[in-house]
């Protein structure tokens, strides 16, 4: 079945390094690739996304890449703060096309001053 | 407000009760959707509701859970004889058709 994996689960920097999370997703069919920053005690918050026809996508700090044909994408956080730290969520848009999102595991970040 | 609101933010209750989740999308999202999420787990996908199309169940893990949305707005989740293995946040999400989704900050549900 439709399936995404990211990695790693924790990544601690420290403030002003860089951070990399990587997801990589089954189903070749998907086309629309989004990543959520969620908070204690809140909700999923959208921070960017990428759809297919892209290769990259910038948006301040915050990058993602996508391979298709390695059926891989990366958030890449530049200038990292420690308001940075959450739980970062990559997602993949399903094939069967209801609209329903694939979650990876999530990645705990902790960024220190 | 102008994101999604869901009710109430937390709920405990007894093992074998009934419990209804509310959600209000943002006006106008003709797309609703609900996910479970687990401590420490990602997000589940559990129904989808697009206007007025036959809702997406395909991720509702038992018949003890359901939904409805009325009027193409507010949804309840409703899980009948809840279990200990129901405890977790319930997450709505709101869009437009197509557009990125939008997440309330959940029911947490303790089922004691």
């Amino acid at each position: 079945g439709e399936n995404v994996e990211q990695h790693p689960s924790t990544l601690s920097v420290q403030e002003g390094d860089s951070a990399v999370i990587k997801c990589t997703y089954s189903d070749s069919a998907s086309n629309y690739f989004p990543w959520y920053k969620q908070e204690l005690g809140k909700g999923p918050q959208l921070i960017i996304d990428i759809r297919s026809n892209v290769g990259e996508k910038k948006d301040q700090r915050i990058a993602v890449t996508l391979n298709k044909t390695a059926k891989h994408f990366s958030l890449h956080i530049t200038e990292t703060q420690p308001e940075d730290s959450a739980v970062y969520f990559c997602a993949a848009f399903g094939s069967s096309n209801t609209g329903k999102l694939i979650f990876g595991q999530g990645t705990t970040l902790q960024v220190k001053p | 407000g102008a994101g999604v609101s869901q009710s109430p933010s937390n709920k405990v209750t007894e093992k074998g009760k009934d419990v209804e989740l509310r959600c209000d999308p943002i006006s106008g999202h003709t797309a609703l959707y609900w996910y479970r999420q687990s401590l420490g787990q990602g997000l589940e996908f559990l129904i989808y509701f697009q206007g007025n199309s036959a809702p997406d169940k395909s991720g509702l893990p038992s018949d003890r859970f359901s939904a409805e949305r009325t009027g193409g707005s507010v949804s309840t989740l409703t899980i009948q004889r809840t279990q200990q293995e129901d405890s977790a946040v319930y997450l709505c999400a709101s869009s437009l058709s197509g557009q990125p989704q939008h997440f309330g900050d959940g029911t947490r549900l303790s089922i004691l």
